[in-house]
């Protein structure tokens, strides 16, 4: 059974700090994604990673970076947290396998900036 | 890139009978079509998807419908029941298996007693 694990459910920081949302995923996953979700707006890709150290921008790139070190993780950096960037992030994983595999979700964070 | 609409945000339905919730998508390129659910607290998971090479896919309860030449697909829940309640996402996927899902902005479907 796919498990992708988010470290925090719940996070609340401060505007202007440096945030680090993690992500583990236990089925040698090529492809990691970060995505934010947000009432009536859905799920928005902020970005995505195909292999290690490999990154590409999503739809809403602007305010975040990422890190993937290793092929199991996969970082969301809130560079200066801002009061825009709350919400629920979520992260996902799938297969690299021609576009139509299903990707597994994260569990969310729910990080508030207050 | 891809847009994806989809229709409506809210949908209440009496226990019992059908729901449809449908989605339109713009990148003809767009090949892979999945929907998932999320309930109250839970994270997405998902319960049916379809190709770009097949028109319908159905699994007990749930089908799914695309149309290629008008770049829409639809969602149907027959026979509905409490556990039903929940949000619903249409999503696309189009080039590589690297690219990730274009959502919509999600259906809360509420299931009436």
């Amino acid at each position: 059974d796919v498990k992708v694990t988010q470290s925090s459910r719940y996070l609340v920081k401060r505007t202007g700090e440096k945030v680090f949302l993690e992500c583990v995923q236990d089925m040698d996953h090529e492809n990691m994604f970060w995505y934010r979700q947000d009432p009536g707006l859905g799920l928005r890709l902020i970005y995505f990673s195909y292999d290690v150290k490999m990154k590409e921008k999503g739809d809403i790139p602007e305010g975040y970076s990422v890190s993937r070190e290793k092929k199991e993780r996969f970082s969301l950096i809130l560079e200066s947290a801002s009061t825009n960037q709350t919400s629920m992030y979520l992260c996902a994983s799938s297969l690299w396998v021609s576009g139509d595999t299903e990707a597994f979700f994260g569990q969310g964070t729910r990080l508030t900036v207050v | 890139g891809e847009n994806v609409e989809q229709h409506p945000s809210t949908l209440s339905v009496q226990e019992g009978d059908s729901a449809v919730i449908k989605c339109t998508y713009s990148d003809s390129a767009s090949n892979y079509f999945p929907w998932y659910k999320q309930e109250l607290g839970k994270r997405p998971q998902l319960i049916i998807d379809i190709r770009s090479n097949v028109g319908e896919k159905k699994d007990q309860r749930i089908a799914v419908t695309l149309n290629k030449t008008a770049k829409h697909f639809s969602l149907h829940i027959t026979e509905t029941q409490p556990e039903d309640s929940a949000v619903y996402f249409c999503a696309a996927r189009s080039g590589g298996g690297a690219d990730g899902l274009t959502f919509g902005k999600g259906t809360h479907l509420i299931i009436q007693p």
